[in-house]
């Protein structure tokens, strides 16, 4: 099951910022937060990853709470490009072998001219 | 690198036919993942391979789906029989293995089951 919670939908206009924010109440310690999206009809793409601290790639910011109860991924220029479902997921371990990636329903992010 | 490579891109196929999916990941990736997405139930994973071995298979939803990687380059996922209720997109991805490490997803494989 998810361990994530994500609003279904949010706009943001053309050139601004999107801060699309996640509950991850239950996290564990050692959990790591994940971002992927999924443009339509095309494979998940991933984002960006973090697990205490605040991480920042080409693509966007990753902002987790000192708690890491929650966090928020930025796109700072957003475009229309950046149209998609937003996933946060929350990677389960299982003793040293990759853990299983739960997928929400996501944020269906919409950015408008 | 090409990234995950997946064919068909789109079967369409009658209720009880066998259907075969194929996957290549990316080369040098050691963990092949089967996904599969339904406006019902979104997202779900089905399978997922180490070094060519099946780890978890908890999702696949019964005896009619097997999968298989037989060398670390080539993946399938099998459907016999078919039935209208598997029509879904498939997606295959890879990944290595790191405390961080990302997927990459193929392009999937829409499947329609008539």
């Amino acid at each position: 099951d998810a361990k994530t919670t994500q609003p279904p939908s949010m706009d943001c206009a053309e050139g601004r910022a999107a801060n699309l924010p996640c509950n991850h109440s239950t996290i564990s310690g050692n959990e790591y937060v994940y971002w992927y999206r999924q443009i339509h009809s095309q494979g998940p793409q991933y984002i960006i990853h973090g697990l205490k601290n605040n991480e920042t790639n080409e693509m966007a910011s990753l902002i987790i709470t000192e708690d890491r109860k929650s966090s928020t991924l930025i796109l700072p220029h957003a475009t229309l490009r950046d149209t998609a479902v937003y996933y946060c997921i929350v990677r389960v371990n299982r003793g040293s072998t990759l853990g299983r990636l739960y997928f929400g329903r996501g944020t269906q992010l919409t950015v408008w001219p | 690198d090409a990234g995950v490579i997946q064919s068909p891109r789109h079967e369409v196929t009658e209720m009880g036919q066998e259907v075969t999916l194929r996957c290549k990941p990316i080369s040098g990736h050691d963990y092949l993942f089967w996904y599969r997405q339904t406006m019902m139930r979104g997202l779900e994973l089905l399978i997922y391979f180490n070094n060519n071995v099946p780890i978890d298979d908890s999702g696949m939803p019964e005896d009619r789906f097997s999968a298989k990687m037989p060398n670390a380059s080539f993946s399938t996922l099998k459907i016999q029989p078919s039935e209208p209720r598997d029509s879904a997109v498939y997606f295959c991805a890879s990944s290595s293995y790191s405390p961080g490490s990302e997927q990459y997803f193929g392009p999937g494989t829409r499947l329609t089951v008539t």
